[in-house]
């Protein structure tokens, strides 16, 4: 399978802790994107990469959040010290260019207790 | 903001034609029209695109107004698995950064019952 990976699937966590969620892109794809999604809403931006560098963060990830693409290639998100509405979907999505369609990945579903 | 207007929830028969529209009455002249949908518990789908003309491939047919003001996307023989939120979009292909991104609505809610 040559799509987007993104791992793990689902994470339940105590609120406070710290959680992390890894996205490979399709091999080729130099862009990638994060977005959120909450129940019933569609998916919303969060930030995205050209290679390495991350080039845009949406006014919706605070500083709790980071996101790294470290090679160029897989990519973390990460969350410090979660709060209950940090519960949603994490969606990674990469394209070939800018202009090219986006592929999306099955999503982190986060659970904050 | 989301620059479209969906209606919230629509049912087709399965085998029939489903007919989904999109309102973008105020999409400028470098704006696409996209479409992705979403299958409950996955990422989003790429499903069609279009500036100006009609489109179609092997999902689907996009019919785009002469204004460009209003589109319909067409499922020619819906099936079960076509069961998802789809979602249109209009998306601005001559910038960087967030102005290029998709904005998702709340899309509709297409359920194809037997």
């Amino acid at each position: 399978d040559t799509g987007v990976s993104q791992n793990p699937r689902h994470k339940i966590t105590k609120r406070g802790q710290n959680v992390t969620f890894r996205c490979d892109p399709i091999s080729e794809h130099n862009r990638l994107y994060w977005y959120r999604q909450t129940l019933g809403q569609g998916p919303e931006f969060l930030t995205y990469f050209q290679n390495e560098a991350q080039l845009e963060k949406s006014r919706l990830l605070s500083d709790r959040f980071s996101a790294e693409r470290p090679k160029g290639s897989f990519s973390t998100l990460e969350i410090q010290r979660t709060e209950q509405g940090d519960s949603a979907m994490y969606l990674c999505a990469s394209s070939q260019t800018q202009r090219a369609r986006k592929f999306f990945g099955p999503g982190t579903r986060l659970t904050v207790l | 903001d989301a620059k479209t207007t969906q209606p919230p929830s629509m049912d087709c028969a399965e085998g029939r034609a489903a007919n989904l529209p999109c309102n973008h009455s105020t999409i400028s002249g470098n704006e696409y029209v996209y479409w992705y949908r979403q299958i409950h518990s996955q990422g989003p789908q790429y499903i069609i695109h279009g500036l100006k003309n009609n489109e179609t491939n092997e999902m689907a047919s996009l019919i785009i107004t002469e204004d460009r003001k209003s589109s319909t996307l067409i499922l020619p023989h819906a099936t079960l698995r076509d069961t998802a939120v789809y979602y249109c979009i209009v998306r601005n292909m001559n910038y960087g950064g967030s102005q290029g991104n998709l904005i998702f609505g709340k899309g509709t809610k297409l359920s194809v019952k037997p």
